[in-house]
């Protein structure tokens, strides 16, 4: 079963727009949260991330949102950049303590000059 | 500093034979874990090591699949008796252990079972 999923398998923004990356969740255990940006050839690079405890945390560019009642979060890039064309992949950690991540299927990004 | 590293960073192999594939993790980094990405998925757990701790296997596929690792350092990950539906990228990450410390991934091993 997919514990985590990313339903949108691609995403097309105008260079300068907001870009929204969704991903949802089943189990309620995870209690923390990441998002992973991957390039093709080359392993997933972290972003940013979010305990459970909070609702939102924000690095620049790169802001994710936790909405714990619908199992749900989001990470918002604002404005974005062409360099910002990759696969983006969410990731859960945390059940009973156990630190391996739990990935989506990936949401590959494209942003349009 | 240096990153993860892991090689060989391509490897074909005929159904049946063994394969072993290496992860060096960053210095300093108690836990490792691998990870596998099939075509067109996401990333999937294998297994994870921490410090002196019994490693957790739980997302290792099969009895065909192992892994060891030496100390806090050089982890391998064997492949016996490949079959085709091993072809994949395996990834490998290091992080300082604990419950909210970042993964660092290395850039994988591509497999091809032909």
């Amino acid at each position: 079963d997919q514990q985590v999923k990313q339903n949108s398998p691609s995403l097309s923004v105008q260079e300068g727009r907001i870009s929204i990356l969704n991903c949802d969740y089943t189990n309620s255990m995870f209690d923390y949260f990441l998002w992973y940006k991957k390039y093709p050839a080359e392993g997933p690079t972290f972003l940013i991330s979010i305990s459970s405890i909070k609702d939102k945390n924000e690095d620049g560019r790169f802001t994710v949102f936790l909405n714990k009642s619908a199992k749900h979060l989001s990470l918002h890039i604002v404005p974005s950049q062409p360099g910002d064309s990759a696969v983006y992949f969410c990731a859960a950690s945390g059940i009973q303590g156990a630190q391996k991540l739990v990935f989506g299927q990936g949401t590959r990004l494209t942003i349009n000059p | 500093g240096a990153g993860v590293s892991q090689s060989p960073s391509n490897k074909v192999t005929e159904k049946g034979k063994d394969v072993e594939l290496r992860c060096d993790p960053i210095s300093g980094h108690t836990a490792l874990y691998w990870y596998r990405q099939r075509l067109g998925q996401g990333l999937e757990f294998l297994i994870y090591f921490q410090g002196n701790s019994a490693p957790d296997k739980s997302g290792l596929p099969s009895d065909r699949f192992s892994a060891e690792r030496t100390g806090e350092s050089v982890s391998t990950l064997t492949i016996q008796r490949t079959q085709q539906e091993d072809s994949a990228v395996y990834l490998c990450a290091s992080s300082r252990g604990g419950a909210e410390n970042e993964q660092f991934f290395g850039p994988g091993t591509r497999l091809t079972v032909l």
